[in-house]
């Protein structure tokens, strides 16, 4: 199975400042099959990115996906007070679906 | 709009059972394949089962193996998840997902 590795494992971070998260596999995520989640306590998981770069109906454009067969990217550009929560990087193209084990976004 | 509505959850003892449903609308059901996907209290995502569009085929994490069982009804755009010999460490929330789509979840107790 796809062994996905998330960093950092914590980011303490100001309002108003850029998140750069990262995800990479241990071999290559086919067709781009790579999904970002946001989850904030007691919530599902929230679709934030699919296809490694499109995003899900209803987010706002300060998140951005990116990267390609083993390394990708979940960047936020300026963080709002919304915006600090857990984030999962998960593939879904091949069986079985694997998860990161997760990047908290703090507020410092 | 793809949704996903799951139900059934509740408070099991150990050993009990359990049924999950998943009701689909908003896509051709029939089409694609299925997951269930479970976070236990505090912890990360852990993928459950797979079953494909047809029911052709199956998989299973190996911690649920031999007693979860996968199945859907495409004529009734639904997904099912039978749970048997529950135990403490089922204890989780359930997403039925429709890659890369979830739904809201149900939340699965095993306690005495």
């Amino acid at each position: 199975e796809i062994v996905l590795t998330q960093s950092p494992g914590t980011l303490s971070l100001s309002p108003g400042e850029r998140a750069t998260l990262s995800c990479r596999a241990s071999q290559s995520v086919s067709s781009s099959y790579l999904a970002w989640y946001q989850q904030k306590p007691g919530q599902a998981p929230r679709l934030l990115i699919y296809g490694a770069s499109s995003r899900a109906t209803g987010i706002p454009d300060r998140f951005s996906g990116s990267g390609s067969e083993t390394d990708f990217t979940l960047t936020i550009s300026r963080l709002e007070p919304e915006d600090f929560a857990v984030y999962y990087c998960q593939q879904y193209g091949s069986s079985p679906w694997t998860f990161g084990q997760g990047t908290k976004v703090e507020i410092k | 709009e793809v949704q996903l509505v799951e139900s059934g959850g509740g408070l099991v003892q150990p050993g009990g059972s359990l049924r999950l449903s998943c009701a689909a609308s908003g896509f051709t059901f029939s089409s694609y394949s299925m997951n269930w996907v479970r976070q236990a209290p505090g912890k990360g995502l852990e993928w459950v089962s797979y079953i494909s569009s047809s029911s052709s085929t199956i998989y299973y994490a190996d911690s649920v193996k031999g007693r979860f069982t996968i199945s859907r009804d495409n004529a009734k755009n639904s997904l099912y998840l039978q749970m048997n010999s529950l135990r403490a460490e089922d204890t989780a929330v359930y997403y039925c997902a429709r890659a890369p789509f979830w739904g809201k979840g149900t939340t699965v107790t095993v306690s005495s």
